[in-house]
């Protein structure tokens, strides 16, 4: 893998359906994943950062694990709500640099 | 409000003319981010500062743009002669970076200024 690359690119989801978007990135110097949320018209917010081979974090409904040795990170969202809906990016990032995918966009349909 | 601002929030313009930027970092941040962002892609990188010292600039940044951070706390984004693959979402982010190596150096990014070039 030479580019991050998330999948799928866009889905729909009922509320109180559980879901989950996968990151995929290049495992070679490779330091730090970012995750962030991107609703329409405001700013990225920050979910989670994770360093270490088998990290996981977790924000009430939604966590997120890491895989440094294959290259990928999963984001959970458990019984989806309709304010869950936006765009989620994952960034890569050897120093500063982030290396973003192109993003999940969910619709959470009430 | 403390976070990251940006102004304007959007911005047509004619094909030829010349447009600025700004971004207001969050005020004890080191590191301010350029970023672009077009239809159906992420995020790509074009500039970065630490104070006011431009340290790298991505071969996405043309001769027509130039960014500036002055006094180590703003920042402009200015584009020359704007053609029409310029319309894109520009986002500024900022970040604290320590001096004893990398850090997780979470960004945090504005609400962006969305470009429109007729």
């Amino acid at each position: 893998i030479l580019n991050v690359e998330q999948s799928p690119q866009s889905l729909h989801v009922q509320e109180g359906d559980s879901t989950n978007f996968t990151c995929s990135f290049p495992s070679s110097n490779f330091y730090a994943l970012h995750w962030y949320r991107w609703e329409t018209a405001k700013s990225p917010e920050a979910l989670f950062v994770m360093t270490l081979n088998g990290d996981e974090k977790k924000k009430g409904r939604i966590s997120a694990t890491l895989n440094t040795k294959e290259g990928y990170s999963y984001l959970y969202i458990k019984g989806s709500q309709p304010e869950d809906s936006a765009t989620y990016l994952c960034a890569s990032t050897g120093t500063y640099k982030y290396i973003f995918g192109t993003g999940t966009r969910l619709k959470v349909l009430a | 409000d403390t976070g990251v601002s940006q102004d304007p929030r959007h911005k047509i313009t004619k094909r030829g003319q010349n447009v600025t930027f700004r971004c207001d970092p969050i005020s004890e941040h080191n590191r301010l981010y350029w970023y672009r962002q077009t239809l159906g892609q992420g995020p790509e990188f074009l500039t970065y500062f630490q104070n006011e010292a431009q340290l790298e600039k991505s071969r996405l940044l043309s001769d027509r743009f130039s960014a500036e951070r002055p006094k180590g706390s703003f920042s402009t984004l200015e584009i020359q002669r704007t053609e029409q693959g310029d319309s894109a979402m520009y986002l500024c982010a900022s970040s604290f970076a320590g001096t004893s190596g990398r850090s997780t150096d979470t960004q945090y990014f504005g609400p962006g200024t969305r470009l429109t070039v007729l």
